[in-house]
């Protein structure tokens, strides 16, 4: 398994200004993920964060709007740019630790936008 | 592709009666199935997962899920219903061909009558 912790773990914005979300695991991983969990919804995977290279971006989001850094094998931010009403969610991130193909999940950043 | 559908957004049962969560997949390759529980304002927890081995997986806190080809289905049950397993249940499947991606349902709310 793995510990992680997020930062901030919630937090309200105005709109059109944007928020940039910390991802920390206790130990190395390869893999990290971020999700979009809106409200009353399940999980939407948002990008895949490698160490090395660029993320992928799923279908529907783009790294203009979700620019995502992975400067080593413990750590990820997300940006949430340019923030509108809709872009309110949790935001959650996870890792996988190569032991069966299961995540482990961060505690989530619950962002509200105004 | 893979996609996984669960049968009914919220589940009521009493206290100390039996918790049956449904969950149905669709997938091209031989799946990893999981479930995850969701307590209220936290991230996501693993309960347990399928990963090609026995078709009977246990879990954490008494509940257990069963993988059965024939029908697509990995329903989550636990004989006697707590007070503290109400919270939102995900089933999740990825494929094993290292993609590493989960694919989410929609989720059971399960609310424990006292």
């Amino acid at each position: 398994s793995a510990v992680i912790s997020q930062k901030p773990s919630r937090d309200i914005c105005q709109r059109g200004t944007s928020l940039t979300i910390q991802c920390q695991v206790d130990s190395q991983v390869t893999m990290m993920f971020w999700y979009r969990q809106q409200p009353g919804q399940s999980l939407t995977l948002i990008a895949t964060a490698n160490q090395g290279s660029e993320a992928t971006y799923e279908s529907g989001f783009v790294i203009d709007k979700f620019p995502i850094s992975r400067p080593n094998l413990t750590f990820s931010t997300l940006t949430v740019s340019n923030m509108s009403p809709e872009d309110s969610s949790i935001y959650l991130c996870s890792v996988e630790t190569g032991q069966g193909g299961e995540q482990y999940f961060g505690p989530g950043t619950r962002l509200t936008v105004t | 592709a893979q996609s996984v559908t669960q049968l009914g957004s919220h589940v009521s049962v009493s206290e100390g009666a039996l918790v049956l969560l449904r969950c149905n997949y669709s997938s091209s390759v031989p799946p990893y199935l999981f479930w995850y529980v969701q307590y209220p304002n936290q991230g996501l927890q693993l309960l347990l997962k399928y990963t090609s081995a026995a078709t009977l997986v246990k879990g954490i806190n008494g509940f257990e899920a069963e993988f059965k080809k024939s029908e697509t289905s990995f329903h989550l049950t636990k004989p006697s219903a707590h007070m503290s397993d109400a919270a939102e249940y995900f089933c999740a499947v990825s494929d094993q061909t290292g993609a590493n991606n989960l694919f989410f349902g929609t989720g059971t709310r399960l609310t424990v009558i006292p």
